[in-house]
């Protein structure tokens, strides 16, 4: 059963940094794309970035910069390290799979809160 | 970017009734590979979202027959032949045929 499992969210002041992280059991992780997206409570889906098997990233224009998306193959968990965070960043975080072009399994999420 | 835009904003419908969707794209999804790359993803109260339809009319893996995918360019549409309570939610297409992927801004289905 493919799981995904996120964590690190939390409240964070503007212009501070915070690191997501996703658990990926259950499938072969390192041969697999994976994505970060984010959703604004009772807001619409917004992609964040992508990591290719190879280790290729791809990041949307509004946290190109400030964020890094990486994965640790060994562990079988995907990261995404957020810099220079801004009110606007708040939302919650779900780590996905890529399959064949679309979008497959999401992880429950994980809430980021951008606040002084 | 592509721009993804869904319209009814809000279907209500009757239990056992057709409902559909319809998503168009700001540009061709058809990719240099020759795929189309739209899917369409249903998410339910309190939950991540769930595939749907990929290629434009690739049942994913569980989803019932009911719902199908159409369309072709920059057309989409996705159909609930009847609707049942547990296809309340919101339903979102996606492009994948370039970066950055983008989505549809989402239809709420609810029960009349």
């Amino acid at each position: 059963e493919v799981q995904l499992v996120e964590s690190g969210g939390g409240l964070v002041q503007p212009g501070g940094s915070l690191r997501l992280s996703c658990e990926a059991s259950g499938f072969s992780f390192s041969s697999t794309w994976m994505h970060w997206v984010r959703q604004v409570p009772g807001k619409g889906l917004v992609w964040v970035a992508l990591i290719k098997s190879d280790g290729t990233t791809i990041y949307a224009d509004s946290v190109r910069g400030r964020f890094t998306i990486s994965r640790d193959n060994a562990k079988n968990t995907l990261h995404l390290q957020m810099n220079s965070l801004r009110a606007e960043d708040t939302a919650v975080y779900h780590c996905a799979r890529d399959w064949f072009h679309a979008i497959d399994y999401w992880g429950q999420g994980t809430l980021v809160t951008v606040s002084s | 970017d592509v721009v993804m835009t869904q319209t009814p904003l809000s279907s209500p419908v009757t239990l056992g009734q057709p409902a559909s969707i319809s998503c168009r794209s700001s540009q061709s999804l058809v990719h240099s590979d020759g795929n189309t790359y739209l899917s369409w993803l249903q998410q339910r109260p309190g939950q991540p979202p769930r595939l749907l339809i990929y290629k434009i009319s690739n049942r994913f893996s569980g989803v019932p027959d009911r719902f199908s995918g159409s369309g072709a360019g920059t057309d989409f549409t996705l159909k609930i032949s009847r609707v049942e309570a547990e296809d309340v939610g919101v339903y979102y297409c996606m492009q994948a045929t370039q970066f950055p992927r983008t989505f549809g801004q989402g239809t709420k289905v609810e029960i009349k």
